[in-house]
């Protein structure tokens, strides 16, 4: 998706290793979003920001961590790989607090073994 | 607490059929809907979307019902083709927007050829 690129497309990760996928966007939106989505569920808000090192949780938020040190980079952590966290997870920029305008990224297909 | 519920689940539809997806919120602070399109690998993208002042929005074949009173509102898409086969997202956003789009669980639509 112009703008917006999620690193890595897909991950194999061991139950109890720290992982991070990385959100970048060359749009400098100051809102960055993390999403997970699982069948069944639709998707549900992880984190977001809404400005370097301003970040808030979002409605599935325990066991992950963000950082956001530029504009441009919004990170996702899972400290310790559960099965649980297997899905696919979408990052997602906006202009504006309330512009409907949102773009997602292509997604992170993450599978905790 | 599922915010905004999103109804059937799958569909499948004759080509040059009408597809009708229902959605119903709860959060009355909700003021902006808008219904994205999934293609399988892909994130979503905006499809359509409407205010809770206007009863009705359509772009081509896409339209949106709005019914504020019955905390309803539903995507109709005419003369359905093969390419629209996809997963359906309608969300909500109030105007503060810190919370992200709040996403009903997804309809998965087949337009039989």
């Amino acid at each position: 998706d112009a703008g917006i690129t999620q690193s890595p497309r897909h991950k194999v990760t061991e139950t109890g290793t720290p992982v991070t996928l990385r959100c970048h966007q060359t749009e400098n939106h100051r809102y960055m979003y993390w999403y997970r989505q699982d069948p069944g569920h639709g998707l549900r808000l992880i984190h977001y920001s809404y400005g370097v090192k301003d970040t808030d949780k979002g409605e599935v938020s325990d066991g992950y961590s963000v950082s956001r040190s530029k504009t441009e980079d919004f990170l996702l952590t899972l400290e310790s790989a559960t099965s649980s966290q297997t899905s696919v997870y979408f990052c997602a920029i906006s202009r504006e607090l309330s512009n409907y305008g949102y773009t997602f990224g292509s997604g992170t297909r993450l599978t905790v073994v | 607490q599922q915010q905004v519920k999103q109804s059937p689940q799958s569909l499948i539809v004759q080509k040059g059929g009408i597809s009708i997806i229902n959605c119903a919120y709860e959060n009355t602070a909700f003021d902006y809907f808008p219904w994205y399109q999934q293609f399988p690998g892909k994130g979503p993208a905006l499809l359509i979307a409407i205010r809770p002042d206007v009863s009705e929005k359509k772009e081509g074949r896409f339209t949106i019902s709005f019914n504020k009173s019955a905390k309803q509102f539903s995507l109709h898409i005419m003369d359905s083709q093969p390419g629209d086969s996809a997963t359906y997202f309608c969300a909500g956003l109030s105007g503060g927007g810190a919370d992200g789009l709040t996403f009903g669980k997804g309809t998965h639509l087949i337009i039989q050829p």
